[in-house]
């Protein structure tokens, strides 16, 4: 089946360290998104890539990178430099361009940073 | 700019009966809206999605929305809950004339179903 899968479910880290997310996606689309999810917040959007070696920043992109070497792939790292790092993280991905194409999301990393 | 208000982060029902979900969403033009649910530690799916087509929308698992423009609303129904239905849902926004084009969402509803 399609899908797109995050790994790991649950990551530790210690403060400092720099740490990198997982997202693939075997749906064959064009796009696709980090989000950062807090509680009472909604999702906020960190970065997102509508084509391989291309990317933007989002609302909150701020002490995180990216890159979009392969079209099923777009890894999130998350720097030491970002400064409350402890969240639930989503990756999204959306086939075409059309506004209304629905987001496709995975089963998200809990980042926990102490 | 977009933006979407859900009112009420918390709202409880009993099985059976109705829900309301509400959603008013601020654009400049008429919008792309969109209802997700979000199951507990996991990703969202979407429910339904309105794109001008037709003021009523239905989606999966029962559940409806209207979109009604004089009140810049697209409310989430369904009218029997049931068990399966306690999970959090997000209203999302699009301005398809907007700079950023992208998702909108709002700060979500908790639906919690009392037996």
């Amino acid at each position: 089946d399609g899908g797109i899968t995050q790994s790991p479910k649950y990551l530790f880290r210690k403060e400092g360290q720099n740490v990198t997310l997982s997202c693939e996606q075997n749906l064959n689309h064009d796009a696709m998104y980090w989000y950062r999810q807090d509680p009472g917040q909604g999702l906020r959007l960190i970065y997102y890539s509508q084509i391989v070696n291309d990317f933007q920043k989002g609302d909150i992109a701020e002490g995180y990178s990216v890159s979009r070497e392969k079209k099923e792939s777009f890894p999130l790292t998350v720097t030491s430099a970002q400064k409350n790092p402890t969240a639930f993280y989503l990756c999204a991905s959306k086939s075409g361009s059309s506004y209304n194409s629905p987001l496709h999301f995975g089963n998200g990393t809990r980042l926990t940073v102490t | 700019a977009q933006s979407v208000t859900q009112l009420g982060s918390h709202v409880s029902v009993s099985e059976g009966a109705l829900v309301l979900l509400r959603c008013n969403y601020s654009s400049s033009v008429p919008p792309y809206l969109f209802w997700y649910v979000q199951y507990p530690n996991q990703g969202l799916q979407l429910l339904l999605k309105y794109t001008s087509a037709a003021t009523l929308v239905k989606g999966i698992n029962g559940f409806e929305a209207e979109f009604k423009k004089s009140e810049t609303s697209f409310h989430l129904t369904k009218p029997s809950a049931h068990m399966s239905d306690a999970a959090e849902y997000f209203c999302a926004v699009i301005d398809p004339s907007g700079s950023a084009r992208q998702l909108t969402f709002g700060s979500g509803t908790q639906l919690t179903v009392l037996p």
